[in-house]
């Protein structure tokens, strides 16, 4: 079926060091790989997104990786910084359908 | 250029009423998609418009959800009669060409609380 698993649906790293999360999606003809940032009370806000047609991209502090193989792709924040402290969502486009299925969230906290 | 804007913000509704949503989309954007995010978990996908027709209503819970765009300009949700279940955050999204092609742009959603 249609599916994106994401982990860990908590993160909490001391201000400055690095954040992962981690997806993993069903389609294997999936192409297109948003990332979508939400604050407290805001709506989700495009943050980076990869096509299949390369491997990573970066974007200053915010790069993302994807493993066609395996069929999943990450999301890499360096630096962070307060305002980094969101929840983060990734998506993948199902291409037989085309829509986007979004994972479950995580929630980055960023001690001081 | 505005977003996408939804209203109400806020809706507190009893277990079998009618609560109506409505969304505007970015202007010029033929694709619409309404989605729903339940307290800690996914976004889930409901439905996509491509201008007044119903692409994928894939995502539709059961025949008390029925979505709506006339005219192919703003949509409406109609949720009747309403469950404790159907309590969450409705977004709407809005994107000009297909979703590979062009990225989402979201409203800031609606907060359903059904009691």
């Amino acid at each position: 079926g249609e599916n994106v698993e994401q982990h860990p649906s908590t993160l909490s790293v001391q201000e400055g060091d690095s954040a992962v999360i981690k997806c993993t999606y069903s389609d294997s003809a999936s192409n297109y790989f948003p990332w979508y940032k939400q604050e407290l009370g805001k709506r989700p806000q495009l943050i980076i997104d990869i096509r299949s047609n390369v491997g990573e991209k970066k974007d200053q502090r915010i790069a993302v990786t994807l493993n066609k193989t395996a069929k999943h792709f990450s999301l890499h924040i360096t630096e962070t910084q307060p305002e980094d402290s969101a929840v983060y969502f990734c998506a993948a486009l199902f291409h037989s359908a085309s829509k986007i299925i979004f994972g479950s969230g995580t929630r980055l906290s960023i001690r001081p | 250029e505005a977003g996408v804007t939804q209203f109400p913000s806020h809706s507190v509704i009893e277990k079998g009423q009618t609560v109506t949503l409505r969304c505007d989309p970015i202007s010029g954007h033929d694709n619409l998609y309404w989605y729903r995010r339940v307290m800690g978990k996914e976004i889930k996908f409901l439905l996509h418009f491509v201008k007044e027709s119903k692409q994928d209503e894939s995502g539709m819970p059961n025949n008390r959800f029925l979505a709506e765009r006339t005219g192919g300009t703003y949509s409406t949700l109609k949720v009747q009669p309403a469950e404790l279940e159907d309590s969450g955050v409705y977004f709407c999204a809005s994107s000009q060409e297909g979703s590979y092609n062009s990225p989402l742009h979201f409203g800031n959603g609606t907060r359903l609380t059904v009691t």
